[in-house]
């Protein structure tokens, strides 16, 4: 998956506690992302990085936060995760703002 | 407000015929569309981009077009797999933007 590892693949968490998940990737790309998915909907954009140090917010930014200390991790933090916040996160990569994006394998969170 | 709608939600076709699959975009200004296949269970991989020069793309059984005027694309299937089962996403990007705007996808499925 052109270099590119989350982690975990897999948790279940309780509400209201705060939750990490992690992208790494082996690509030295200057763009980094992270999605949801949930059924009925596409792909909504949470928060994007285009640099270290430097981030955005996307549609669905709220309850989410991000941090980008080095090239290859883009961390996603859930502060107080809530059953709302159930879904499947992806990350994502790209060596432009526009350019084609190569896709991690997906974290299922399940908040409970 | 950009957007991208695709048509049709869901689709089911026998192996070995051929099918059509519609986005429309308001997205402005254009910078390039791209489809991506996502496999259930895994994150999506690009099948093809377009800028504004160009109509047609192919990569292998899959030929995308686009008409930059009208603001349509579509991406076309011939002889289709069972292993074309999968969820089909148009994402557009504007000249300028960070992020992208992705359509819900179609879903397709090929049975035997």
């Amino acid at each position: 998956d052109a270099g590119i590892t989350q982690s975990p693949r897999h948790k279940v968490t309780e509400t209201g506690t705060p939750v990490t998940l992690r992208c790494h990737q082996t690509e030295n790309h200057r763009y980094m992302y992270w999605y949801r998915q949930d059924p009925g909907h596409g792909l909504r954009l949470i928060h994007y990085s285009y640099g270290v140090k430097d981030t955005d917010k996307g549609e669905v930014s709220d309850g989410y936060s991000v941090s980008r200390s080095k090239t290859e991790d883009f961390l996603l933090t859930l502060e107080s995760a809530t059953s709302s916040q159930t879904s499947v996160y992806f990350c994502a990569i790209s060596e432009g703002a526009n350019t084609e994006a190569f896709f991690g394998q997906g974290t299922r969170l399940t908040v409970v | 407000k950009n957007q991208v709608e695709q048509s049709p939600q869901s689709l089911i076709i026998l192996e070995g015929k051929n099918c059509t699959l519609q986005c429309n975009y308001t997205v402005s200004p254009f910078s390039n569309l791209r489809w991506y296949k996502q496999d259930t269970g895994r994150g999506p991989v690009s099948l093809t981009i377009m800028t504004f020069s160009e109509n047609t793309k192919s990569n292998g059984r899959y030929t995308a077009t686009l008409d930059a005027d009208t603001k349509q694309s579509s991406l076309h299937i011939t002889a289709s797999q069972l292993s074309d089962s999968a969820s089909y996403i148009c994402v557009v990007s504007a000249l300028g933007a960070g992020k992208s705007t992705f359509g819900d996808g179609t879903t397709l499925t090929v049975k035997p």
